[in-house]
């Protein structure tokens, strides 16, 4: 079936810190996203990156398609930037529907 | 400024009391449809709707309903709540027939069932 992994699954940083998540799709998957959920469980849209390299603000992100990843950075991570992180794409064919990640959870401490 | 707008937020119900969670869009999105979240199993889809009056069922369908009479509504109609369907509960609209399908989520409604 429709395959996306997200790793890792768990990311504690001190505020200021840089890190990099990474999202594996299988060949099926089409129109990448990322999204991030709040503590208030809202889920927030950050990139629609089917390729290429996007920017906005401390926060970019990277789709090779051709080898099926993406990365999403986060710089100078503040407490805000806590929550989880999730990668999705359509699955082709049938409902079309959107196949989320099992998502990582990243906690900034101050 | 382009929204999914979800309605309630929070809800607090009995046991087999008909109850409808509103969602409209603002995109002219074609594609429009339901998902619940679980601790553990993600985000699963419910229903899905690629146009007017097209509704069809998704991963997890049984015990809800839709319906699509205009292309901005899509409510979930639970027609009698089980606690089984205690959840948090997402609709999300996108684009169908157009180049650009991102998708675009509502805030949510946290929904106990007692």
């Amino acid at each position: 079936g429709i395959q996306v992994e997200q790793s890792p699954p768990d990311l504690i940083l001190q505020e200021g810190a840089n890190s990099t998540l990474r999202c594996n799709f299988s060949d099926s998957v089409n129109n990448l996203q990322w999204f991030h959920q709040n503590p208030w469980g809202q889920l927030i849209n950050l990139f629609y990156i089917p390729s290429g390299t996007k920017q906005n603000g401390r926060l970019s992100a990277t789709t090779v398609a051709t080898e099926r990843y993406s990365l999403l950075y986060i710089s100078s991570s503040q407490t805000t930037d806590s929550g989880v992180y999730f990668c999705a794409g359509i699955s082709q064919g049938g409902s079309e529907k959107l196949v989320f990640g099992k998502g990582t959870k990243l906690t900034v401490n101050p | 400024e382009a929204q999914v707008t979800q309605n309630p937020r929070y809800l607090i119900t009995v046991t087999g009391k008909k109850l409808t969670v509103t969602c409209s869009q603002n995109m002219n999105h074609e594609y429009m449809s339901w998902y619940r979240q679980d601790p553990g199993l993600g985000l699963r889809q419910i229903y899905y709707s690629m146009n007017v009056e097209v509704t069809d069922k998704g991963d997890v369908p049984e015990g809800y309903k839709v319906s699509r009479k205009e292309k901005r509504n899509f409510p979930l109609i639970l027609e009698s709540p089980s606690p089984n369907q205690t959840s948090l509960y997402f609709c999300a609209s996108r684009g169908y027939e157009t180049r650009n399908t991102e998708a675009f989520f509502g805030q949510g409604t946290r929904l106990t069932v007692v």
